[in-house]
C-alpha cells in the first residue's frame, strides 16, 4: 500500500525566516511519483513540483527546493526567505504505477508579517 | 485558470437527497479524478477515470458513483446524504497518469 505521511500539522513563521515542509512516502514500487501542492486561502490547488523515482537530483526554483532522498523515502520542500503570500496549506503527493494519485494530510504555514 | 471547470461552485441540500457535480476536464486530458476534501479528512482520494473506464478507486462511499462520458467530461453522483458528505469537492485531470494534476475550483458542498 502506498501512504504520505507529512507529520508537520501546522508551522507558524515570521516573514523572511527559512521553512521547511517534511513529506515521507510509503511504497514498494520502484517506479513512482512525487508531487508538491500549494493550496492557498482561495481554495485551488496550485502544482508546484513533479519527480519521479529515478531523479533524485535537488532542484531549485526561486526561493523554493526540494529535498528528495530515497534512502530515507522523503521528499523535502524548503521555501526561503518565506513571504506573506506563501501562506497557504502545502500537499506532498505520491503517485503510483500510473493510477491514482495520494495526498498527504497537508502541512498549515502561516507567515506573519 | 487550470482549465478544469467544475459545477455547480455550491450546493446546499437536505439529509437523504441525491446530487451530481459535474467536471469538465482540460481539453485533450484523458484522465479524471474526484478527490474529497475534508477539514478532519484532508484530500482523499476518490476514484479516477482515464477516457471513460475506471481505473482507480479509493475510499469511495457506496452511495457515491461516478462515470466518464464519451466526450471526457465526468459526473460525480452522491446518494443518500448524511451531514458527514459536507465537504469540498475537487475533479482534477490530466494528460495521461503519473503526471501532474490540474484542479478545478472545487463543489462546496453542504448537507443540512
Amino acid at each position: 500500500a502506498q501512504k504520505v505521511t507529512q507529520a508537520q500539522t501546522e508551522i507558524s513563521v515570521v516573514e523572511k525566516e527559512d521553512v521547511t515542509l517534511d513529506c515521507v512516502y510509503e511504497t514498494r514500487d520502484t517506479t513512482y511519483y512525487l508531487f508538491w501542492y500549494k493550496q492557498p486561502p482561495s481554495g485551488e490547488l496550485v502544482f508546484l513540483i513533479r519527480r519521479n523515482s529515478f531523479d533524485e537530483q535537488n532542484e531549485i526554483s526561486g526561493r523554493y527546493s526540494w529535498n528528495f532522498q530515497k534512502s530515507t523515502s522523503s521528499f523535502n520542500f524548503t521555501i526561503t526567505a518565506s513571504q506573506v503570500v506563501d501562506s497557504a496549506v502545502y500537499f506532498c503527493a505520491l503517485s503510483v504505477g500510473g493510477f491514482k494519485t495520494i495526498f498527504g494530510a497537508g502541512t498549515r504555514l502561516f507567515v506573519k508579517a | 485558470d487550470s482549465g478544469v471547470t467544475q459545477t455547480p461552485k455550491h450546493l446546499i441540500t437536505a439529509t437523504g437527497q441525491r446530487v451530481t457535480l459535474r467536471c469538465s476536464p482540460r481539453s485533450g486530458d484523458l484522465s479524471v479524478y474526484w478527490y474529497q476534501q475534508s477539514l478532519d479528512q484532508g484530500l482523499q482520494f476518490l476514484i479516477q477515470y482515464y477516457n471513460g473506464e475506471e481505473r482507480a478507486k479509493g475510499n469511495i462511499l457506496e452511495r457515491f458513483s461516478a462515470q466518464q462520458f464519451p466526450d471526457l467530461h465526468s459526473e460525480l453522483n452522491l446518494s443518500s446524504l448524511e451531514l458527514g458528505d459536507s465537504a469540498l469537492y475537487f475533479c482534477a485531470s490530466s494528460p495521461q497518469t503519473g503526471t501532474k494534476l490540474f484542479f478545478g475550483s472545487g463543489t462546496q458542498l453542504s448537507v443540512l
